[in-house]
């Protein structure tokens, strides 16, 4: 079956050091891949978007690449603050949907 | 732009009553999204429309589960009747086109007895 995947595990990341998520897709080729980040008790707020004809896309401190051979999407944060702290939920298009992974919490520890 | 607007922001109510939620898009945007997230299963597209026409709904659970939108400026997601396993919380969300980013709202937590 067509899945997406994220590390369910939540990731403790010292201040300062470069966090990173992976979303990981199966049996199917999306067109782009989706960002977003969720603080409790609110609405995921989108960060990036890649295309499949992109490797790399940045914003600030966020880099996020987009491998079609491995099929998986890494989320970098660089120079991490405990600020950044919260659920980090990646997004794809399939069969003309949009479906999200469940999300990966990250605790920046300071 | 006051962002996407959700009503009410919790909701609580006995089993077997109606339950509606409300949804205010962004101004501009033409399509809209109700999601259902829950710890189990995360975030779970529900029914989106585009232009105001409900271009996929199977992902709605079952018929007591409805969704309307009336005109661009609000949608309605309408549960009848509720159940205990229907307790979630529930977002909108709207874009400028399916293959664009979102804008959720706050979300609606729905509690069932």
């Amino acid at each position: 079956s067509q899945k997406i995947e994220q590390n369910s595990e939540a990731l403790n990341i010292q201040e300062g050091k470069t966090a990173t998520l992976t979303c990981n897709y199966t049996n199917y080729s999306p067109a782009y891949l989706q960002w977003y980040r969720q603080d409790p008790g609110r609405g995921p707020v989108f960060l990036l978007l890649i295309r499949e004809n992109e490797k790399e896309k940045r914003k600030e401190r966020l880099k996020v690449t987009f491998d079609t051979t491995l099929k998986q999407s890494l989320f970098h944060i660089t120079a991490s603050q405990p600020a950044d702290s919260a659920t980090y939920l990646c997004a794809t298009n399939r069969d003309d949907k949009i479906i999200f992974g469940k999300g990966t919490r990250l605790h920046i520890l300071p | 732009d006051a962002g996407v607007i959700q009503s009410p922001r919790h909701e609580v109510t006995e089993m077997g009553q109606e339950v509606t939620l409300r949804c205010k898009p962004i101004s501009g945007h033409n399509s809209l999204f109700w999601y259902r997230q829950t710890m189990m299963r995360g975030l779970e597209l529900l029914i989106y429309f585009n232009n105001n026409v409900p271009i996929d709904d199977s992902g709605m659970p079952e018929d007591r589960f409805s969704a309307k939108m009336p005109n661009a400026s609000f949608s309605t997601l309408k549960i009848q009747p509720s159940e205990p396993r229907d307790s979630a919380v529930y977002f909108c969300a709207s874009s400028l086109g399916r293959n664009r980013e979102q804008y959720f709202g706050p979300g609606t937590r729905l509690t069932v007895t």
